[in-house]
């Protein structure tokens, strides 16, 4: 059964425009959520933990229980910003499962 | 420091052939994590190592997978008899004992021709 799912393989956006990244999660306990990043011919690399309830690089993820969502949100795009994106959950234990991920392509 | 390191980065090999791909955590990190990285297919979780034991083993797709790790540090992810759906890139990465923030290496990618 799919934990994590993200519905978009690409999303495309012009520079300056607002982004959102859909993550939905699939998880009877209380969930810990992570966002990946992994930028060109980069190691994938930790963004952020809704735990920490931080804003890296601009973005920000709010944990939506009823709508067990997560989604990534930057108000304004930047050309750097073009990566792979993947959602994370975290199982029992610390098995931590991913979403299929989503490219984001900023266009200038 | 040394970041996670794994070894080949790039592995061709038949179909029918074993592969052994190695991993190296970074030093003091007792949780150790194989994923496999494929097109459309994201990240597939395949094992992981608290210290030297596999408490789930649950995402090694079949008995062809087999992966092991000593001294609480160097993982070996071996694959017998590969076939070609094996090709991807192989991804390990490690984290500090209670925590699932993890570093990753480079990858390997193997394909099988």
């Amino acid at each position: 059964a799919q934990r994590v799912t993200q519905p978009e393989k690409l999303l495309s956006v012009f520079k300056g425009a607002p982004v959102e990244l859909k993550c939905n999660y699939s998880y009877s306990g209380s969930p810990e959520l992570f966002w990946y990043v992994q930028y060109s011919r980069q190691r994938l690399q930790l963004l952020l933990r809704h735990i920490s309830r931080e804003s890296i690089k601009g973005f920000t993820a709010d944990l939506n229980k009823g709508e067990t969502s997560f989604h990534l949100k930057k108000p304004f795009a930047q050309e750097e910003d073009s990566a792979m994106y993947y959602c994370a959950l975290v199982e029992y234990g610390n098995k931590l499962v991913f979403g299929a991920g989503t490219i984001l392509r900023v266009k200038s | 420091g040394a970041g996670v390191s794994q070894s080949p980065s790039n592995k061709v090999t038949e179909k029918g052939k074993d592969v052994e791909l190695r991993c190296d955590p970074i030093s003091g990190h007792t949780a150790l994590y194989w994923y496999r990285q494929s097109l459309g297919q994201g990240l597939e979780f395949l094992i992981y190592f608290q210290g030297n034991s596999a408490p789930d083993k649950s995402g090694l797709p079949s008995d062809r997978f087999s992966a092991e790790r000593t001294g609480g540090s160097v993982s070996t992810l071996t694959i017998q008899r590969t076939q070609q759906e094996d090709s991807a890139v192989y991804l390990c990465a490690s984290s500090l004992p209670g925590t699932v923030w993890l570093y990753f290496g480079p990858g390997t990618r193997l394909t099988v021709t």
